[in-house]
């Protein structure tokens, strides 16, 4: 079956603990992302991945970091957290020609205390 | 990127056609429109996508009017499970030259109401 997995579902942490939220998808899609949502504020692109090794910032990139070292993983680090990086996370991957076609995983929900 | 803007919330009865209007007044030749549907703690999942005039899937149906400055996405005869956030994105599906950027925004909340 075509899917997106995220790792955690949820997950409840304290200020500047690092963590890592994975995403793995099993399409072959060369286009990965990240977003975050937020009452009020919608969904907003973090990160995204064109292919292996090429990541860009999107929206809201600032306290976070991914890596694409592998085309079906696209994990999204957070080095030191805080409260405000509370919120409902989502990864997306797509096809180089088609990404506004994308497949979205189920969500993280992450509390950062 | 072209801006698009939604109503911000919509409510309906069981039963009726729901029309979401999205203007994208700054739409580029080469942009596409495309919809996306959100239930509640889920990822959003894309429903339907067009250029011009009209596209029906077995989902919704678009209506993109000749200027493109503005489209609309029709849902028939909504049920209670039609209730979610519908999403409308403007920009270059194929991105050669430009953005791979994609911006969501908030998006439309309809309810369906027994």
């Amino acid at each position: 079956e075509a899917q997106v997995t995220q790792n955690p579902r949820y997950l409840i942490t304290v200020t500047g603990k690092k963590l890592t939220v994975t995403c793995s998808q099993n399409m072959n899609h060369e286009y990965m992302s990240w977003y975050r949502q937020d009452p009020g504020l919608g969904l907003r692109q973090i990160y995204y991945s064109m292919n292996v090794e090429v990541t860009d910032k999107g929206d809201v990139p600032e306290g976070y970091k991914v890596s694409r070292k592998e085309k079906r993983n696209f994990p999204l680090i957070l080095e030191s957290p805080s409260p405000n990086q509370t919120s409902l996370y989502f990864c997306a991957s797509a096809y180089h020609g088609t990404i506004y076609e994308q497949y979205f995983g189920p969500g993280t929900r992450l509390t950062v205390t | 990127l072209a801006k698009t803007t939604q109503p911000i919330s919509m409510d309906s009865y069981e039963g009726q056609e729901v029309n979401i209007t999205c203007s994208h007044n700054n739409i580029a030749t080469n942009d596409y429109i495309t919809w996306y549907q959100q239930f509640p703690s889920q990822g959003p999942r894309f429903i339907i996508q067009g250029y011009k005039t009209k596209v029906t899937n077995e989902v919704a149906s678009l209506f993109i009017p000749a200027d493109r400055k503005s489209s609309t996405l029709s849902l028939p005869r909504v049920s209670l499970s039609d209730t979610a956030v519908y999403y409308c994105l403007v920009g270059d599906l194929y991105s050669g030259a430009g953005s791979y950027q994609l911006t969501f925004g908030k998006g439309t909340k309809l309810s369906v109401i027994p």
